[in-house]
């Protein structure tokens, strides 16, 4: 089985610094990884995924995610946040070849953007 | 919006009681799944639905829960007899059969009291 381990629960920064949420995973095989986001009030959604091919993944609003096989790691990145990135991202993981919904998913983290 | 829709959106209940969601999936899709989330936790996996057929179900989903997809398209969750620890956020995605992605409807908040 899996499991994804998220290490900031909650991150607060001003606008314009940069963010970097880590992201861990138990699985001794071949995963896809995914990051999704939460905005207040909205439902969850997909930032990006990650399956094969580029181990640096670009995704919507700017973010992307490197994937460091030897660190089990997938952490999610953006050069310079804006007070509208304030949401909750959740990391999750799924084994190759497994369906996309049955993913294990980390506790989340918190981002809050100061203006 | 045809995205994922939930209803209802919040339920409070007594403890003791039966309580059911539904989950209305984007139309193409014929993946259906159920998830539960708990204050401070991520989405957990309950089931999932393929069309009608009920193709995987989680040790999470005790036998006071029962899903349907009767016809393929909209999808129920019962729990019987509720407990405080059912007591969570109960989220849909749908998919297509091939697709890498998933969508999340908004969920359905249970308390029960």
């Amino acid at each position: 089985a899996q499991s994804v381990s998220q290490h900031n629960h909650h991150v607060i920064l001003s606008e314009a610094a940069s963010l970097e949420l880590g992201c861990n995973y138990s699985y001794g095989g071949t995963v896809n990884l995914f990051w999704y986001v939460q905005y207040p009030g909205q439902h969850l959604q997909l930032l990006l995924k990650y399956f094969s091919g580029d181990p640096l993944v670009k995704g919507i609003k700017g973010f992307e995610a490197e994937f460091i096989k030897s660190k089990f790691s997938f952490n999610l990145r953006k050069p310079s946040v804006q007070w509208s990135d304030t949401a909750e991202y959740f990391c999750a993981v799924n084994a190759e070849n497994t369906n996309a919904g049955k993913s294990t998913f980390g506790d989340g983290t918190t981002l809050t953007v100061k203006p | 919006d045809t995205g994922v829709s939930q209803d209802p959106r919040h339920k409070i209940t007594k403890r003791g009681q039966n309580v059911t969601f539904r989950c209305d999936p984007i139309s193409e899709h014929n993946r259906l799944y159920w998830y539960r989330q708990t204050l401070g936790q991520g989405p957990e996996f309950l089931t999932y639905f393929q069309n009608e057929a009920q193709l995987e179900k989680s040790r999470l989903l005790s036998d006071r829960f029962s899903a349907e997809r009767p016809k393929g398209s909209f999808s129920t969750l019962e729990i019987q007899r509720t407990e405080q620890g059912d007591s969570a956020m109960y989220l849909c995605a749908s998919s297509r059969r091939t697709g890498t992605e998933i969508y999340f409807g908004e969920g359905s908040w249970l308390t029960v009291v």
